[in-house]
């Protein structure tokens, strides 16, 4: 069955600390694979996202990530980070196809803390 | 480029009432998608629209959840009635139909059932 498994519920990091968010799935094939940031009463927001070539992604607000296929991870990265990345995190995968079926699954999501 | 639009912003009901939730998605993006995102839990999909038609409502509550979307454009969701395990946000998202795209998605609306 496909699924996206984000170990970490919560991580509270220090502000201009590095960070890392866990991401693994499980997918038939090799799959789109996406990050979204949630920010208290918002809706998503896309960070980042892989589908082919270079395994490391950059997205937006300094964050990047790398496609491990061997560990069918995507984890999240950025080298420093600053109180207003305090957010909730999710991973998600879609299928490799397109005509509108872009149907995504996601992980239960990362609660990201910054501490001053 | 305006972005998905969804409204209310929050909601507060009794169990057994009714409540409508309205999206207007990206201009010209053919698919829709209504989620509901339970506290502390990823969205789920609860049905996915191409232009007017259902894609896939296999986990639409359907004895008490409908939804459309007439005219391919704006989606109606409609809880009826409502109970206590429909608190929730209730999220909106559009995609252009191209492969790995992603979905954009609106700031949804925050139901809570009492």
């Amino acid at each position: 069955a496909q699924s996206v498994t984000q170990p970490d519920i919560h991580i509270t990091v220090s502000e201009g600390a590095s960070l890392e968010l866990r991401c693994n799935y499980s997918y038939g094939a090799t799959p789109y694979l996406f990050w979204y940031v949630q920010s208290p009463g918002q809706g998503l927001q896309l960070l980042l996202k892989y589908f082919s070539g270079d395994t490391l992604v950059q997205g937006i607000k300094g964050f990047e990530a790398e496609f491990k296929r061997s560990q069918s991870s995507f984890n999240l990265r950025k080298p420093s980070v600053h109180w207003s990345d305090a957010a909730e995190y999710f991973c998600a995968v879609g299928p490799m196809f397109s005509g509108g079926y872009n149907k995504l699954i996601f992980g239960a999501g990362t609660r990201l803390a910054v501490h001053p | 480029e305006a972005g998905v639009a969804q409204s209310p912003r929050y909601k507060i009901i009794e169990k057994r009432q009714s409540v409508a939730f309205w999206c207007n998605p990206i201009s010209g993006h053919a698919t829709l998608y209504w989620y509901q995102q339970i506290l502390g839990q990823g969205p789920k999909l609860l049905i996915q629209f191409q232009n007017n038609g259902v894609v896939d409502d296999s986990q639409l509550p359907k004895d008490r959840f409908s939804a459309e979307r007439l005219k391919g454009v704006d989606s109606t969701l409609k809880i009826q009635p409502a109970k206590l395990e429909d608190s929730a946000v209730y999220l909106c998202a559009s995609s252009g139909g191209l492969a790995g795209e992603g979905q954009y998605f609106g700031p949804g609306t925050r139901l809570t059932v009492t």
